[in-house]
């Protein structure tokens, strides 16, 4: 079945540092993937999605790319900031049943000044 | 921007109590989902529908049942509690099949 992993359980920067965080995919069919981010105390809310591979989601300074390939969707911010400190989800949706989405087990990301 | 609001926020319950949580979504969306977060498993999926009246079960179901009144109300019963059970419930709707709107979660705990 379908299926995403995020491997990076923590990840802790400083502002200003560069920001990669991995994430694979498995699917049968052609996927639409997605970042959800969550900020302390809230609910998850879309940060960006692609739907077609090769292209780019951009959204507030991060972008992705999925590579269909290597089944890699990786999220990548150029300069994080305090504000970024969050817990980063990668996602994909199954369009091919009653829209199941998938989610992997998120990266926690803390911003230090 | 869609709302979708869970109630109740916060609660305590005993092994073995009778729990429901609610949703309400005032977009019309038509599809809603509940979701469990536990730290170290993300977010998995109990129970979902498509329509008032519709019932899809999710990954993690044993335990819940779930009920899809309106087009607006999904409910999350958890007739036996069990302190498997106290985790963070997000319920979230959805009506374009790329977006998922969440609320701000309910926290359970089953002591």
């Amino acid at each position: 079945g379908d299926s995403v992993t995020q491997k990076q359980g923590q990840v802790t920067l400083s502002e200003d540092d560069f920001l990669f965080i991995n994430c694979t995919y498995s699917t049968t069919t052609y996927p639409t993937l997605f970042w959800y981010v969550q900020y302390p105390g809230q609910g998850p809310q879309l940060l960006l999605k692609v739907t077609t591979a090769n292209n780019k989601g951009i959204s507030r300074g991060f972008e992705a790319t999925y590579d269909k390939g290597t089944t890699s969707f990786h999220l990548q911010k150029a300069s994080v900031q305090e504000s970024d400190s969050a817990v980063y989800f990668c996602a994909l949706v199954d369009l091919t049943g009653y829209q199941n989405f998938y989610f992997g087990k998120g990266t926690s990301l803390t911003v230090i000044p | 921007e869609a709302a979708v609001t869970q109630s109740p926020r916060n609660k305590v319950t005993v092994t073995g109590g009778n729990v429901t949580l609610s949703c309400r979504q005032t977009n019309s969306h038509n599809y809603m989902y509940w979701y469990r977060q536990d730290t170290g498993h993300g977010l998995r999926l109990i129970h979902y529908s498509y329509g008032a009246g519709n019932l899809q079960i999710g990954d993690v179901p044993d335990g819940y049942k779930a009920t899809r009144t309106t087009q607006e109300d999904f409910f999350l019963l958890l007739e036996l509690a069990s302190p498997s059970q106290t985790s963070l419930y997000f319920c979230a709707s959805s009506v374009n099949r790329f977006t998922l709107y969440f609320g701000e979660g309910s926290r359970l705990i089953v002591v």
